[in-house]
């Protein structure tokens, strides 16, 4: 099992709708959750923080954590054609390292 | 604010070469600075990690060493390439302390081609 999953992708939405990435992770113990949006051809960066179970939002984007479940979840709402990109999770895990997913591809249509 | 550059951007080596990518950040003190590697069609792996000058650990064993000369300056080096070490090579810094890595903040990153 991989130490973060994501759905390679792609993932197309319409402009205007909500996207949904989700990821999963295997360590237990980790404590806190990011994602980093990555441009093709360009360096990730990042976008959210979460480290509490429940919902963060910030402008159109919510992250969201269920630790029981080891599951995260990025939303994007009323996505916009600059919102295509790669989306990377990443689990920092007990060892202190971050770990990243291999991203979802999103392509948002006009 | 803080910033973050290396370089170069772009390059193209035949294998057996010989590499040096440099990175420094401004802004703060003291961070702690990471390389990366993306593979083409693949997640991001660390490579060396390093929390203070001439500290540096390694994540994954090969013919790839970095160096800590000055607290904002982290050097990724290999004295004879190969093919497989093609790559988008990032650096990036944060500054969480206890071993943790918390916010990461990367560079441009560097495309390095083996031929």
């Amino acid at each position: 099992q991989k130490e973060v999953e994501q759905n390679s992708g792609p993932l197309s939405v319409p402009e205007g709708a909500i996207a949904s990435l989700n990821c999963t992770y295997s360590d237990r113990g980790s404590q806190s959750f990011f994602w980093y949006r990555q441009y093709s051809g360009k360096s990730p960066e990042l976008i959210m923080s979460i480290y509490s179970n429940g919902d963060k939002e910030d402008g159109r984007f919510t992250a969201q954590l269920n630790k029981a479940s080891q599951y995260v979840s990025l939303l994007i709402r009323d996505s916009q054609p600059s919102d295509s990109a790669t989306y990377l999770c990443a689990v920092e895990n007990q060892g202190g390292k971050l770990i990243f997913g291999q991203g979802t591809e999103l392509s948002v249509k006009p | 604010s803080q910033t973050i550059h290396q370089w170069p951007a772009t390059l193209v080596q035949p294998v057996g070469s010989p590499l040096s990518l440099e990175c420094t950040v401004e802004g703060t003190s003291n961070p702690n600075l990471y390389w990366y590697r993306q593979a083409a069609g693949r997640g991001l792996q660390l490579l060396f990690y390093s929390v203070g000058i001439g500290q540096i650990s390694s994540e994954v064993p090969q013919n790839l060493s970095a160096s800590r000369p000055q607290d904002r300056q982290f050097i990724l080096s290999s004295k004879k390439l190969l093919l497989s070490d093609s790559g988008f090579y990032l650096c990036a810094w944060s500054t969480l302390g206890g071993g943790n890595t918390g916010e990461l903040f990367f560079g441009e990153g560097s495309r390095l081609t083996v031929l």
